[in-house]
């Protein structure tokens, strides 16, 4: 049982270049998040998701978009890569029971580092 | 105000010391709260779910207010490796809306010194 995947683990960006970072999830899970995490940030939301083809945004979605075509998969996209997006992004999923989400699991992070 | 706020510390204890952290949440109906740990430089990892008479493993206690909407996590006898960042986790219902996501706290740094 993978859990929560995420590719790649690392990678470096030239400026304005555009890149995707996958999320892989195989507990059935109907909530996917996406976040970024900076130093003495905290957790920040970019986009969620609460099931198959759909999408919200969160607390910091500007130059991000993403997409949920298949259940168990969640993708972040970055058109236009810029220093500012330099950071650990962390995807997370969750089931819900009733109303009520229960605990989230992570993918192990994206270390992006935009020059 | 934030819809879950921690004392983000840090806190710096010597081994077997007692430590305690609240953490405060926005909205009274939340029926979901959860401790988290993050290791530098990892994935927060789930330590404890939060339940309303209170729930103990170990040395970790979790405590809920629902009245005064905090909750706290008290950890007995700190050891080295205890030594982490704690995220605050409670499920809310975004306005308009029925269905809940998860609100993380920005956690609260703990150094266990020897």
């Amino acid at each position: 049982n993978a859990g929560v995947t995420q590719t790649p683990k690392f990678r470096v960006l030239k400026t304005g270049q555009s890149m995707t970072l996958l999320c892989a999830q195989d507990m059935n899970h109907e909530y996917m998040y996406w976040y970024r995490q900076d130093p003495g940030m905290g957790l920040r939301l970019i986009h969620y998701s609460v099931g198959e083809g759909t999408t919200a945004k969160g607390e910091v979605p500007d130059g991000y978009n993403v997409s949920r075509l298949k259940k168990q998969n969640f993708l972040l996209g970055l058109e236009s890569a810029a220093p500012s997006q330099t950071s650990v992004y962390f995807c997370a999923s969750s089931y819900i029971w009733g109303l009520e989400n229960t605990e989230a699991f992570f993918g192990q992070g994206t270390r992006l580092t935009v020059v | 105000r934030k819809e879950v706020e921690q004392d983000p510390g840090p806190f710096n204890v010597p081994e077997g010391a007692t430590v305690a952290f609240n953490c405060t949440y926005s909205n009274s109906a939340s029926q979901s709260f959860f401790w988290y740990r993050q290791d530098c430089r990892k994935e927060p990892k789930l330590l404890m779910s939060v339940y309303s008479s209170g729930n103990e493993d170990g040395r970790f206690t979790a405590q809920l207010n629902r009245a005064s909407q905090y909750i706290s996590l008290l950890i007995r006898d700190s050891k080295l490796s205890d030594s982490a960042t704690y995220l605050c986790v409670v499920n809310m219902a975004d306005r308009g809306s029925t269905l809940g996501r998860l609100y993380f706290g920005r956690g609260t740094q703990l150094t266990v010194w020897p």
